[in-house]
């Protein structure tokens, strides 16, 4: 069975460019979930959908991140302009429902703004 | 206070030993409990579930202490493959806002040594 999806798995981008992350779940499950993790700050969630429909974005640190979730397959996460601080590595997760389930994650999107 | 606390290590142990971990969490409503488990440069993977009465799965035991507020990790006879970083995650009851954000810990760093 496939997991989850991420594209690119690296990218190095200049500070001030647009990013785009792009994250495909695990077929059936309707909940997904956008975390960042840093050394400083471990891991953080960003904002999670369920059906769709984002729930909680709170973690999204600033209105240069946006994240959208056109349809059950696929999710994106958007960095406009990109920041040298948003040096990461950006994991996607789903579930099946919303409370109570384990989380699987994608291999993750290690990106370098330089 | 952190909503869940785990000690950063990392803990050293030999080949064979017995090693466990604690994570404390301060939402005495939480109601679900995971250990995931993170290779280096790797995504989190479930490791188990945690439940009330207590499991195991293999050399692998979870525990939970609700009056105490943390859960445990007993590593039995460690093997080299056991080292990475172990995380806690804690998934606090609904809140008002009608979210399930699962909380993670910065994880507990383990090294088994031959």
């Amino acid at each position: 069975d496939a997991g989850v999806i991420q594209s690119p798995r690296h990218e190095v981008t200049e500070m001030g460019q647009e990013v785009t992350l792009r994250c495909k779940p695990i077929s059936g499950h309707n909940s997904l979930f956008w975390y960042r993790q840093t050394m400083m700050r471990g891991l953080e969630l960003l904002i999670y959908f369920n059906n769709n429909v984002p729930i909680d974005d709170s973690g999204m640190p600033e209105d240069r991140f946006s994240a959208k979730m056109p349809n059950a397959s696929f999710s994106t996460l958007k960095i406009q302009p990109s920041e040298p601080r948003d040096s990461a590595v950006y994991f996607c997760a789903s579930s099946f429902g919303q409370g109570g389930y384990e989380q699987y994650f994608g291999p993750g999107t290690r990106l370098t703004v330089t | 206070r952190k909503e869940v606390e785990q000690d950063p290590g990392p803990f050293n142990v030999p080949e064979g030993a017995t090693v466990a971990f604690n994570c404390t969490y301060s939402n005495s409503a939480s109601q679900s409990f995971f250990w995931y488990r993170q290779d280096c440069r790797k995504e989190p993977k479930l490791l188990m579930s945690v439940y009330s009465s207590g499991n195991e799965d293999g050399r692998f035991t979870a525990q939970l202490n609700r009056a105490s507020q943390y859960i445990s990790l007993l590593i039995r006879d460690s093997k080299l493959s056991d080292s990475a970083t172990y995380l806690c995650v804690v998934k606090p009851s609904r809140g008002t806002s009608g979210t399930y954000k699962y909380i993670f810990g910065t994880g507990t760093r383990l090294k088994v040594l031959a």
